[in-house]
């Protein structure tokens, strides 16, 4: 079964600098989204991407952050300046459409030191 | 925006016993999904069930999207069904409850 795929599974980070979790989503799939969860929270929408734009992101998702689709199989989350209250999950999934189950990737545990 | 809510938030149950969790959320949605958090941390896509019914093994889930409630079901539950359990719904971004915490004993 297809399946989406994040790099890497655990990054370590300095605060300040910049970070880029990559993810590449089911192929045939036209709807991309980035999560994120705060150890011991729930999931929290970031952002979903589509057509090469963003559709829809939350009031988590801002000047700090950054998606791009750079190639026709790779997704990425850019988070410039990273604070401590980054630490997180991140999570990447896909979907065929919007509405459509959302598959997800296994995540990028960040720590920011 | 859609509030979800998860019940109860923990469950301690014997090996073999039977479970249900309850989802309710506040507006109608065109998407709704179970997962299992492991853990590792890996989020189980467990089922994809805006409304109905749909079984796969010893889980069954049920929407009454008219009602807004959800309900997943574990029956004879092993130590592996251990973790968490999230409800997500929405459209085309995911709301997602708090999550019920499983653990089974053996």
């Amino acid at each position: 079964e297809p399946e989406v795929t994040q790099t890497p599974s655990h990054q370590v980070t300095q605060m300040g600098q910049e970070v880029i979790l990559r993810c590449v989503p089911i192929s045939n799939h036209l709807y991309f989204y980035w999560y994120r969860q705060i150890l011991g929270q729930k999931v929290e929408f970031l952002v979903s991407f589509y057509n090469n734009e963003i559709s829809e992101k939350s009031e988590i998702f801002d000047d700090q952050f950054s998606v791009e689709r750079p190639d026709g199989s790779n997704f990425t989350l850019k988070i410039r300046s990273t604070k401590l209250e980054d630490s997180a999950m991140y999570f990447c999934a896909s979907s065929f459409f919007g509405g459509q189950p959302q598959h997800f990737g296994d995540g990028t545990r960040l720590s920011i030191l | 925006g859609i509030q979800v809510e998860q019940s109860p938030p923990d469950l301690i149950l014997q090996e073999g016993a039977n479970s249900t969790l309850r989802c309710n959320f506040s507006d109608s949605v065109n998407n709704l999904q179970w997962f299992h958090q492991n853990p590792w941390g890996q989020l189980i896509n467990l089922f994809y069930i805006p409304s109905g019914t749909k079984q796969n093994g010893r889980l069954s889930a049920t929407t009454v999207a008219t009602e807004r409630y959800s309900l997943l079901y574990i029956s004879s539950s092993q130590t592996t069904d251990s973790g968490v359990y999230f409800c997500a719904v929405g459209g085309y971004q995911l709301i997602w409850g708090a999550g019920t915490k499983l653990i089974i004993k053996p």
